[in-house]
C-alpha cells in the first residue's frame, strides 16, 4: 500500500517562505506530485517531480528525494490568493494511479 | 469551455435513492478517475479507467459502481446512497504516458439524508 504525510496546517504572513513537507511509504514509485486546492474548488496540478532534485516553477518550487522517500514544496513571496490547501500525491507502478497526502492548509496573513 | 465537467455540480438526496454523478471531458485523455474527498482530508479514489473496456476498483469502491459510456464520459454511480457517503466528489482525467498530471472537475457534492 501507500501512505503520505503533510503537515496538517500552516500559517505565515504575506511576503514569507513556506515549506511543506511530505514523507511517503509506497510499494512503487513513479512520481511526487503537487496539488493546490482553493476552497470550494477543484484541486489543479502545481508539480511533479520524477527524479531526485529541485524543479523551479515560478514563486513554487519542488524538491524530491527517492533515497529518503522525502519531498517538500516551497512557496515563496507569498500572496494572499496561495491561502488554500496543497497536497502531495504519489503516482505508483506505471503512474497508474494518484495516492494523495491528506493536505496541508496554507493560511496568508497580511 | 471547461475540459473537464461534471454535473450535477450539488445534489441532495435521500438514503436507499440511487443516485448517478456524471463526468464528460474534452481533452481527449483516456484515463478517467472518481474521487472523493470528505471535509479536511485528502482525495481518496473510488474507480479507475483507462478505456472503454477497463475498469478498476480504487481504495474505497464498496457502495459505487462506475460506467465508462465513451472515451469523454465516465458516470459514478450510488445504488443505495446513505448519509455517510455525503462527500465531495470530483471527476479526473489523465493521458496515458507522461507525467501523472491528474485534470479535475470541479467537483460534485453530494448530501445524503
Amino acid at each position: 500500500g501507500q501512505s503520505l504525510e503533510q503537515p496538517s496546517e500552516v500559517t505565515a504572513v504575506e511576503g514569507a517562505i513556506v515549506q511543506i513537507n511530505c514523507t511517503y511509504q509506497t510499494s512503487g514509485f513513479y512520481g511526487l506530485s503537487w496539488y493546490q486546492q482553493h476552497d470550494g474548488g477543484a484541486p489543479t496540478f502545481l508539480s511533479y517531480n520524477a527524479l531526485d532534485g529541485l524543479e523551479e516553477t515560478g514563486r513554487f518550487s519542488s524538491f524530491l528525494s527517492r533515497s529518503d522517500s522525502y519531498g517538500y514544496l516551497l512557496l515563496q513571496e507569498l500572496q494572499m490568493k496561495d491561502s488554500a490547501s496543497y497536497f502531495c500525491a504519489v503516482g505508483g507502478a506505471a503512474g497508474n494511479k494518484l495516492t494523495f497526502g491528506g493536505g496541508t492548509r496554507v493560511l496568508v496573513k497580511p | 469551455d471547461a475540459d473537464v465537467t461534471q454535473t450535477p455540480r450539488n445534489r441532495i438526496t435521500k438514503t436507499g435513492k440511487r443516485i448517478m454523478l456524471e463526468c464528460s471531458q474534452t481533452k481527449g485523455h483516456d484515463r478517467m478517475y472518481w474521487y472523493r474527498q470528505d471535509p479536511g482530508l485528502g482525495l481518496r479514489l473510488i474507480y479507475y479507467s483507462f478505456d472503454v473496456k477497463d475498469i478498476n476498483k480504487g481504495e474505497i469502491s464498496d457502495g459505487y459502481s462506475v460506467s465508462r459510456q465513451a472515451q469523454a464520459k465516465f458516470s459514478l454511480s450510488l445504488e443505495s446512497a446513505i448519509p455517510n457517503q455525503t462527500a465531495l466528489y470530483f471527476c479526473a482525467t489523465r493521458k496515458t504516458g507522461g507525467t501523472d498530471t491528474q485534470y479535475f472537475g470541479p467537483g460534485t457534492r453530494l448530501t445524503v439524508l
